[in-house]
């Protein structure tokens, strides 16, 4: 099956700084979607985006398919932004999300 | 609206018992997924239902037995569990199965935090 590495596994940011996080897949992708997990839990979809880039807020993602990865930007880091970042991915073909192991994100005040 | 709905939030049942898990949507999405998530892990996929019939079964034991009612509701009942069942299981869904496009992105309930004992 399809292979998602993410990097780094922690990320500690004091507020108000920049961060990188990035996916790595194996295969053609159908669907790449990038989530923010809560401390409750709750997977909230932040990005759908297999090829291309897109910007919400202090948040952007480009997916460059041709050489397999992904990245998330986050600018002007908040609190609230802490969590786990989960990119999954979808091959060709395919019906099921692959997830990336995560990065977990701590925002300091 | 994308709003997948889970039922109950916090579940704790001991290992004879019998207890369901509910999920609900409305977004007229025909393809619906039952995930686990063990702490500090990435969810994974159990099983997935499409146009209300069981497409994918992760090799899941039979302790766990997924219902498709109707295009909205999907049901996971619960027997015999053993403690490391204990873990997050979140619901989700997606608007047709198996297409590209924006069509399969998948949208996720709160889960149920499940403890065994």
């Amino acid at each position: 099956g399809i292979q998602v590495e993410q990097s780094p596994p922690d990320l500690i940011l004091q507020e108000g700084a920049n961060s990188t996080l990035r996916c790595n897949f194996s295969d053609s992708v159908n669907n790449l979607q990038w989530f923010h997990q809560n401390p409750w839990g709750q997977l909230i979809n932040l990005f759908y985006i297999p090829s291309g880039t897109k910007q919400n807020g202090r948040l952007s993602a480009t997916t460059v398919a041709t050489e397999r990865y992904s990245l998330l930007y986050i600018s002007s880091s908040q609190t609230t932004d802490s969590g786990v970042y989960f990119c999954a991915v979808e091959d060709e073909g395919g019906s099921r999300l692959t997830f990336g192991e995560g990065t977990q994100l701590t925002v300091n005040p | 609206d994308t709003e997948v709905t889970q039922t109950p939030k916090h579940l704790v049942m001991g290992m004879t018992n019998k207890k369901s898990l509910k999920c609900e949507q409305h977004m007229g999405h025909r393809a619906m997924y039952w995930y686990k998530q063990k702490a500090k892990k990435p969810p994974e996929l159990m099983f997935v239902y499409s146009y209300e019939k069981l497409s994918i079964n992760e090799s899941v034991p039979s302790r766990f037995s997924p219902e498709c009612p109707n295009s909205s509701l999907l049901n996971l009942h619960l027997h015999a569990l053993q403690p490391e069942d204990s873990a997050l299981y979140l619901c989700a869904s997606s608007q047709h199965p198996g297409t590209s496009g924006s069509r399969n992105i998948q949208y996720f309930g709160a889960g149920t935090r499940l403890s065994v004992l």
